[in-house]
């Protein structure tokens, strides 16, 4: 069955970086986009942008361009999300979602990654 | 950007009634060489991830329950459950994939009356 597992939670003050990993299975991991969608603590859904895994193209919401970088490792179908100069606005959950494109709807989300950023 | 609203912001219905959701977006998701709305419907439950119910606008995900049905098009496009379970209390949010950026609207949180 298709799982996409994230890493554990993380704590970071600001102007630091964190990367987040989402490990994939039960399908290929290079036919489907990963993209990545955030959700700050009460707050609705933001999406911030995809990869697509077999290429490793990329495209970013605006808003994080220059400070968000998605790559993935082929090898171990393992997408991840680097978000740099981090804000204490940038706390909340990070999900990675599977989708059959790079406009797709998202079937298969990451049970969330919850980083926090706090002096 | 397409700016996604939703009415209303919560609602309380009783076990076993009707509960619609509407979802307006800034301009149209219909892509006309297909004559596809590009518009899906989730449900999101404390500490879970979202769950896709609906895509196309009104194309159920496989194992969705059928009182969950999704219609509209263009511009405006509604949820309904046709009988609300205690299990269906969540906050449902509608999202275009038109094109990026994707967008969420701001959610309807679904209460027991």
């Amino acid at each position: 069955q298709v799982q996409l597992v994230q890493s554990g939670a993380e704590v970071k003050k600001p102007g630091a970086s964190v990367k987040v990993s989402c490990k994939a299975s039960g399908y290929s991991f290079t036919g489907y986009y990963m993209h990545w969608v955030r959700q700050a603590p009460g707050q609705g859904l933001e999406w911030m942008g995809w990869i697509n895994p077999n290429s490793g193209a990329t495209n970013y919401a605006e808003k994080f361009q220059g400070r968000v970088t998605m790559t993935r490792d082929t090898s171990i179908s393992t997408a991840y999300l680097e978000v740099s100069r981090l804000r204490s606005d940038d706390t909340a959950v990070y999900y990675c979602a599977r989708s059959p494109d790079s406009l797709g709807t998202w079937g298969y989300w990451g049970q969330g990654t919850l980083v926090t950023v706090s002096s | 950007d397409i700016v996604m609203t939703q009415s209303p912001d919560s609602l309380a219905v009783s076990l076993g009634e009707r509960a619609t959701i509407n979802c307006k977006s800034s301009q149209s998701v219909l892509y006309s060489s297909n004559n596809k709305n590009y518009l899906a419907w989730y449900q999101q439950k404390p500490g879970q991830p979202p769950k896709l119910l609906i895509y196309w606008a009104s194309t159920r995900e496989s194992g969705v329950p059928d009182r969950f049905s999704g219609s509209g098009s263009g511009t405006d496009f509604s949820l309904t459950i046709s009988s609300l379970q205690a299990e269906d209390v969540a906050v449902y949010y509608c999202q275009q994939y038109y094109g990026p950026p994707l967008t969420f609207g701001p959610g309807t949180k679904v209460d027991i009356k």
